[in-house]
């Protein structure tokens, strides 16, 4: 079954305390995102990978950190988790950036207290 | 920079109506448009694409169109169930961009 799958689905951290969440697609997509989802402002981008070892900074960058070594994995890395990371996160991917239907995860929620 | 508009943001309907739920966009310089479902727990799926050159989408009982030149869009679904009930969320790719702009979505609550 084509899917998305991201890991965990539910964390709560303390602040500061390094965190990573995974992200691995069996679709064999050059392209994959990640986006949070917070209340009144929608999904926003925070990173996107066209390819292996291409990464680019989406419209929330600050905060995260991505590495893109395998096609199928894009992990979400949090050096220095703050409260306002505390939101709902997806991972997405596609055949590229241009092409039609973006799959997405389950989403992770997330909370840094 | 592009934004997306929702409205409403929520909507309640009883089971068996027609519905029409709205997108705006501010820059009509899309690439392509696309209507997604999001359950809890569940993720988003996609329900339609619509490309720049393109009108209209249909599936089933949902019917997407969309109006470039006036910055919209709408999601038409036909004969609503409870099993519609769900976030539905537009967003626009632009041209030349790779990232999409997504609207805050409006809640369907279809009533049995």
């Amino acid at each position: 079954e084509a899917q998305v799958t991201q890991n965990p689905r539910y964390l709560i951290t303390v602040t500061g305390k390094k965190l990573t969440v995974t992200c691995s697609q069996n679709m064999n997509h050059e392209y994959m995102s990640w986006y949070r989802q917070d209340p009144g402002l929608g999904l926003r981008q925070i990173y996107y990978s066209m390819n292996v070892e291409v990464t680019d900074k989406g419209d929330v960058p600050e905060g995260y950190k991505v590495s893109r070594k395998e096609k199928r994995n894009f992990p979400l890395i949090l050096e220095s988790p703050s409260p306002n990371q505390t939101s709902l996160y997806f991972c997405a991917s596609s055949w590229s950036g241009g092409a039609p239907k973006a799959f997405f995860g389950q989403g992770t929620r997330l909370t840094v207290v | 920079k592009q934004e997306v508009t929702q409205i409403p943001a929520a909507l309640s309907v009883p089971e068996g109506e027609n519905l029409v739920l709205n997108c705006s966009f501010t820059d009509s310089a899309i690439y392509n448009l696309q209507w997604f479902r999001q359950d809890p727990g569940k993720g988003l799926t996609s329900l339609l694409l619509i490309q720049s050159s393109q009108r209209e989408q249909t599936s089933g009982r949902l019917n997407a169109s969309l109006d470039k030149s006036s910055g919209r869009s709408t999601l038409y679904i036909a004969a609503s169930q409870p099993g519609d009930s769900a976030t539905y969320l537009c967003a626009v790719k632009e041209a030349g961009a790779n990232n999409l702009f997504f609207g805050t979505g409006t809640r369907l609550t279809v009533i049995p």
